[in-house]
């Protein structure tokens, strides 16, 4: 069935530096979205890309979808301890279901 | 916040038992989707209603069935409970079901 993974599963950093996580799906998007819940919360709403190879920036975060409408990413610049949470992508394939990727959990140390 | 709600906040069940879980969707919005969300793990699309009619569903038993109501709020029902059952139910509204999905706190459930 359609999966969507994303790499790392986890990742520490220390504030200041960068941090990215990648999406990929074995079979073409519709579209996609990414979320991110903080630890005990919900998913919260980021963004949604739909063009192929479109990028899209908020403040220290840039997302991007790949050419070929498979792979995502999201890159955080410059981290803050704020940045700390779960981010997931999600995507749809032609149906109204949304699948979502296995997540990347953000550790910021001080 | 959302404007999302849902209720209860969290519960207890044995196996075996039914449950009902409740969710009143944001202002506006006529598409409502539930989620499973197991410990650590991303959710899984469980169904979404449309303006009262089922719109989709992901690869859940039968005995995972859902209601949506006039005013867009939208029940989900889990009978004969199994220990697996045991994860953080989501419920998320939206105005259709390609956009932005709005996620409300949970409902924590616990199946002994």
């Amino acid at each position: 069935g359609q999966q969507v993974m994303q790499i790392p599963q986890y990742q520490h950093v220390q504030e200041g530096e960068d941090f990215t996580t990648y999406c990929n799906s074995s079979t073409t998007l519709s579209n996609i979205q990414w979320y991110k819940q903080r630890p005990g919360g919900h998913p919260v709403f980021l963004i949604q890309l739909v063009k192929s190879g479109e990028v899209k920036k908020q403040k220290r975060l840039t997302f991007q979808f790949g050419e070929a409408k498979k792979n995502s990413s999201l890159h955080i610049t410059a981290t803050q301890t704020t940045d700390v949470g779960t981010y997931f992508c999600a995507g749809t394939y032609n149906t109204d279901k949304l699948i979502f990727g296995t997540g990347t959990r953000l550790q910021v140390f001080p | 916040e959302t404007g999302v709600t849902q209720s209860p906040t969290h519960l207890i069940k044995t196996r075996g038992q039914q449950v009902t879980l409740r969710c009143s969707s944001q202002s506006g919005h006529n598409t409502v989707s539930w989620y499973q969300q197991a410990l650590g793990q991303g959710p899984q699309f469980i169904f979404q209603y449309y303006r009262e009619e089922e719109n989709g569903r992901g690869n859940f038993p039968p005995r995972f069935s859902g209601l949506q109501f006039p005013n867009y709020s939208s029940e989900l029902n889990v009978n004969a409970l199994e220990l697996d059952d045991s994860a953080l139910y989501l419920c998320a509204s939206s105005f259709t079901s390609y956009n932005e999905q709005f996620f409300g706190p949970g409902t924590r459930l616990t199946v002994l």
